[in-house]
């Protein structure tokens, strides 16, 4: 079954370092989705993506973050200007049409530890 | 903003017995997800309820949407260990929303 893939699983970056989560979504979805789960808490969501545009951001996703799909198949989080907060999983989902119609599909997260 | 609340927070079981977890939204949802997350995993959908008053079952679960679309229960039937793991209901506010906001989770642990 296919499968979203994230990568690095677990990315250790100083304060105030610039960081890029990749992603690689299913290959025959369109909406492109970043959330968040602080460790013990619940998943937040950061930005929805399609055709190569952010369609939704929450207001956790300021100024410091940036998505991109930079090729066919990447879809990448930065984040320029990290701060402790920061510190959590990142998961990366896709799916097949947009979110009111269809399951996401999670990729199983980058953990981002921020010193 | 929208908030999704599930209670209870935690639930700890006899292998075999019941369980249930109540999702209340502030808002009237459009649809309602279910997602279940294994303990060091990710999120997995489990099923999307969209019509008022809707029931839907998978094997021992059994999902309820509220006829105002602002609650939704999960049920499980005679719970087993592979049922461990933390159940997200999740919801989109309104159509052409791609806002998925995700309750606060219950956290189910079973005990042999």
């Amino acid at each position: 079954e296919p499968e979203v893939t994230q990568t690095p699983s677990h990315q250790v970056t100083q304060m105030g370092q610039e960081v890029i989560l990749r992603c690689v979504p299913i290959s025959n979805h369109l909406y492109f989705y970043w959330y968040r789960q602080i460790l013990g808490q619940k998943v937040e969501f950061l930005v929805s993506f399609y055709n190569n545009e952010i369609s939704e951001k929450s207001e956790i996703f300021d100024d410091q973050f940036s998505v991109e799909r930079p090729d066919g198949s990447n879809f990448t989080l930065k984040i320029r200007s990290t701060k402790l907060e920061d510190s959590a999983m990142y998961f990366c989902a896709s799916s097949e049409y947009r979110a009111v119609n269809q399951p996401q599909h999670f990729g199983d997260g980058t953990r981002l530890s921020i010193l | 903003g929208q908030q999704v609340m599930q209670i209870p927070q935690y639930q700890h079981v006899q292998e075999g017995e019941d369980f249930t977890t109540y999702c209340n939204s502030s808002t009237t949802l459009s649809n309602i997800q279910w997602y279940k997350q294994r303990p060091g995993g990710h999120p997995v959908f489990l099923i999307q309820l969209v019509k008022s008053g809707e029931v839907k079952k998978q094997k021992r679960l059994t999902f309820q949407f509220g006829e105002a679309k602002k609650n939704s229960s999960l049920h499980i039937t005679a719970t087993q260990t592979t049922d461990v793991g933390t159940y997200f209901c999740a919801g989109l506010s309104n159509f052409g929303n791609e806002k998925l906001t995700f309750g606060t989770g219950t956290r189910l642990t079973i005990i042999p």
